[in-house]
This record gives structure tokens, sequence and C-alpha cells, in this order.
């Protein structure tokens, strides 16, 4: 059974460019989360997604990021116009709704540099 | 905000039991204790979680305090892969309480196993 997959693994981009990262959840998956990380920090809370709906995106800066998760498909985090400030590790989790433990299952991440 | 608190950083020999801290002491009664690690530059990795009885599998033991406001999580012979940022998580379980779906990080506590 696959992990959660991510790619690219490793994305350069330069300033005002946009950066689109992806997300497959697990087999059986519907849930799907978005974590970043800036060097030396720890992991911060973006946007938590199920199928077709945003339901907490609380953590989510005001501009230029949006995520989304379609019906059919991998969960998309986008970046419009990205700055060197949003250079960082971009982490994907998912879940089972039905799993009473509500783990989360992680992916490797996806590592954005902007030039 | 993270409800947790843990010690920075900690040391311990390769082989020995790893004992890592976690204090909780405005944990509700429907929150559950969850432990993860982020060993460098990976995605983070479920350990094991616990409501108020003590906990085992195949990675670590989990002791909760009977007042549920504080525990441990235990490595009984740790290796030096076991090198990573351990963190202490407190969380409803979304699929059975209504709490919120995502997981809070902290900063964790750096457990260096050393050989």
């Amino acid at each position: 059974n696959a992990g959660v997959m991510q790619n690219p693994r490793h994305l350069v981009r330069r300033r005002g460019q946009e950066a689109r990262l992806r997300c497959s959840p697990m087999k059986g998956h519907s849930h799907v989360y978005w974590y970043r990380q800036l060097p030396e920090e720890g992991l911060k809370f973006m946007v938590y997604l199920q199928k077709e709906n945003i339901i907490d995106e609380s953590g989510m800066p005001k501009e230029r990021f949006s995520a989304e998760f379609p019906k059919e498909g991998p969960s998309i985090l986008r970046i419009q116009q990205v700055v060197r400030g949003d250079s960082a590790a971009y982490f994907c989790a998912s879940s089972s709704r039905q799993g009473l433990t509500g783990e989360l299952f992680f992916g490797e991440g996806s590592r954005l540099t902007v030039l | 905000d993270a409800k947790t608190t843990q010690p920075t950083s900690m040391d311990c020999a390769e082989g020995r039991a790893a004992n890592l801290p976690c204090n909780h002491s405005t944990i509700s009664g429907n929150e559950y204790v969850y432990w993860y690690r982020q060993i460098h530059s990976q995605g983070p990795q479920y350990i094991i979680h616990g409501l108020k009885n003590n906990e085992t599998n195949e990675m670590a033991s989990l002791i909760i305090t009977e007042d549920r406001k504080s525990s441990t999580l235990i490595l009984p012979h740790a290796t030096l892969r076991d090198t990573a940022v351990y963190y202490c998580i407190v969380r409803a379980n979304a699929a059975t309480q209504g709490g919120s779906e995502k997981l809070v990080f902290g900063k964790g506590t750096k457990l260096t196993v050393n050989p």
C-alpha cells in the first residue's frame, strides 16, 4: 500500500513565479492536510481538506496561497507570485475519517526554493 | 497554539531506554495524547497515542499519569536511527469527539542518541 506521495520533491522558482505542489493521499484516505516548515522551525498547519471541500484554512496566508482537493486526482497547494519567504518544506498528510485513531500519515515533503 | 511542554533537547546512549517527558496540564477529558517524530528532513512519523491507559506498540510505550497532566514516551532500546525531534500533541479524537481535525505541532524535543 503506497504511502502519501508528494511531488515534486524539490522545486526551484524565481520570485514572481507560481509554484504548484501535489499530494496524493494514501489509498482510501479522503482527508488531506498541508503543513509548512520553514528552515530550522517547527511544522505549521496550513489547511485541511476533504474531497472537494476546504474544512479548515485557518493557517493559510490570506493572499497568494490556495489549495484544492478535487473529486478526482491529487490535492494541489498553489502559491502565486512566490517570494523568498515562501522557501520552505511543504508537507502533506492524509487520514481516514473512519479511523478512530485519527493518526495522520505524512509524505516526504516538497522543498520549495525561491531565488 | 500547542498545549504541551517538552524539554528542548535530550541525549541518550545507544541501547539504553530513552524517556521523553511531556507536560499537558490543561488537557481536557476528551483529548488524546499523540506522539510523532521527525527524523531530519523527513516527514513526521506517527509513533503512538493514548487516552488514559498506558499503551505499547512495536515502536514505543506511552505512560500517562493518573491525572493525565503529563506523559512519558519510552523508547526501550534506543538506536542511532532514533535520533529525531519528538513531538507530543494533545487533540480530541475527531472521529468520535467532534474535535478539530488538525494536529498542532509545538517545538518538540530533539533527541540525540549517542554511540
